[in-house]
């Protein structure tokens, strides 16, 4: 799988729109970005995937470059609860290596009051 | 309500002792995976296993033994031979092996800590 590369922490204000980017600049054509994140002591939760399109769903929007070396995931209107640390994987999309999410130590998103 | 469980939340062994942790998934899922994070790091995939009485060793499965005996059931256990067990492990399992779109759904996790 492509190694991505994410700053290892921002801040964001309670209300305003966190913008969490991700480059993968190896990316290869059958590859897929996806983001997870995981709040402190929980399991990971997926949040959104795409292949080439902007894509949007009722936790964020998934914004990625036309040539595909990065993405930004976009949380809207973040709030507290949003706190967490923001996975950015790439995963072939089929064959034996597509059952691995390869995670590396992502984004840590603190949200402030 | 459907979900994957794990079970114990905190487990505390002995060095030297074979420990299980327990999974259990009612999402009627074909895959289910184990992983282990350290502090600060991200996951790392043990084993995982596509179908009943399959499974396959990911990045790291020295020291780890897997069984699939049901569908909604994958318990990892540490061995003695783990030279470093405590950690955090999350089960997580996707629906469909192999179908492209599918993402994984996590348990809370088991933490163990080894005395």
């Amino acid at each position: 799988d492509a190694k991505t590369t994410q700053p290892p922490s921002m801040d964001c204000a309670e209300g305003r729109a966190a913008n969490l980017p991700c480059n993968h600049s190896t990316i290869s054509g059958n590859e897929y970005v996806y983001w997870y994140r995981q709040i402190h002591s929980q399991g990971p939760q997926y949040i959104i995937h795409g292949l080439k399109n902007n894509e949007t769903n009722e936790m964020a929007s998934l914004i990625i470059t036309e040539d595909r070396k990065s993405s930004t995931l976009i949380l809207p209107h973040a709030t507290l609860r949003d706190t967490a640390v923001y996975y950015c994987i790439v995963r072939v999309a089929s064959g034996a290596g597509s059952y691995q999410l390869t995670f590396g130590k992502g984004t840590k998103l603190s949200v402030i009051p | 309500d459907g979900g994957i469980t794990q079970s114990p939340k905190y487990l505390f062994r002995k060095e030297g002792q074979n420990v299980t942790l327990s999974c259990e998934q009612n999402l009627n899922h074909d895959a289910m995976y184990w992983y282990r994070q350290d502090p600060g790091q991200g996951l790392r995939l043990i084993y995982y296993s596509q179908i009943v009485n399959d499974f396959q060793k990911g990045d790291i499965a020295e020291g780890y033994s897997v069984s699939r005996e049901k569908k909604e059931s994958f318990p990892l256990t540490v061995t003695s031979a783990q030279k470093n067990p405590t950690a955090f492990y999350l089960c997580a399992s996707s629906p469909l092996a192999g179908k492209v779109y599918n993402e994984q759904f996590f348990g809370p996790g088991t933490r163990l800590t080894v005395l």
